[in-house]
C-alpha cells in the first residue's frame, strides 16, 4: 500500500456543485495533514492545514477520520477558479522530511 | 515579501553536462527543500536542510548536491545531467515546527 493516496480523477463537476476528495494514508503515527491546490504548470500552493479534526474556510472544509486513516477536503458551490489539481501531504512524524505527498486529484469545474 | 524564488525558469541541458539551481526565501525559514515533480510519481523529497550549515538527503538523491551557507539560499547542484532528471523541480521552505511548506515558481529541466 502507497504511504498516501489519492483518486487522480478527474472529478468533473457542474458549477455550483458540492464535490469531495478523499486521501488515504498508510501511517497510523502520522501527525498533521495539509492540502495544497497546484494550478497546470505552477507550483503547489498551501490551501489548508489539519491539525486535529477538521478546518473550515469559507466553501473549503477539511477533515480527518484518523481510525479510516483518511482526510477529506469538500468544497461548497464550485467555482469554475477552482478547477485545479488537490494534493494532500501527510507528516508521518520525524520532521519535515518525512511529509509525504500525494499524486493529486484533478478537478474540473464546468459551466 | 518575495516569498521563495527560484531561477531558472527553464533549463536545457546536454547529457553530463551541469549546472545549479538557484532558490531563495525572504521569510527566514529554517527549513528548505527541494523536490521534483514527474506524471504519475508527485512529489519526491531530493535534499533537505534545517538550517544555514545543515543538509541531508531525501527520498531520491542520487545525482544531486546541496549546500546552505545562509538561511536565504539553498542552491541544487546537477553533477553530471542524465536524461532521467528531466523534471520540473520545486524548491520550498517553512517554519521548523509547523510543516506547512511554501514553494517557488519551479524550474523546468530537460536533459538531452
Amino acid at each position: 500500500r502507497k504511504e498516501v493516496e489519492q483518486d487522480p480523477g478527474p472529478f468533473n463537476v457542474p458549477e455550483g456543485a458540492t464535490v469531495a476528495f478523499n486521501c488515504t494514508y498508510s501511517n497510523s503515527a502520522s501527525q498533521s495533514f495539509f492540502w495544497y491546490r497546484q494550478d497546470c504548470r505552477k507550483e503547489p500552493k498551501l490551501l489548508m492545514s489539519v491539525y486535529s479534526s477538521g478546518n473550515e474556510d469559507g466553501r473549503f472544509t477539511a477533515q480527518l477520520n484518523r481510525a479510516s486513516q483518511y482526510i477529506s477536503l469538500l468544497i461548497r458551490d464550485s467555482k469554475l477558479s477552482d478547477s485545479a489539481t488537490y494534493l494532500c501531504a501527510v507528516n508521518q512524524g520525524g520532521g519535515y522530511q518525512k511529509v509525504t505527498f500525494g499524486t493529486g486529484t484533478k478537478l474540473q469545474v464546468i459551466p | 515579501n518575495a516569498g521563495v524564488t527560484q531561477t531558472p525558469k527553464f533549463q536545457v541541458l546536454k547529457t553530463g553536462q551541469s549546472m545549479t539551481l538557484q532558490c531563495a526565501q525572504d521569510m527566514n525559514h529554517e527549513y528548505m527543500s527541494w523536490y521534483r515533480q514527474d506524471p504519475g510519481m508527485g512529489l519526491r523529497l531530493i535534499h533537505y536542510s534545517v538550517g544555514a550549515g545543515i543538509t541531508d538527503q531525501g527520498e531520491v538523491p542520487n545525482g544531486y548536491n546541496v549546500s546552505r551557507s545562509t538561511t536565504e539560499d539553498f542552491p541544487l547542484r546537477l553533477l553530471s545531467a542524465a536524461p532521467s532528471q528531466t523534471s520540473v523541480y520545486f524548491c520550498a521552505s517553512g517554519l521548523a515546527g509547523r510543516y506547512e511548506q511554501y514553494f517557488g515558481p519551479g524550474t523546468r529541466l530537460t536533459v538531452t
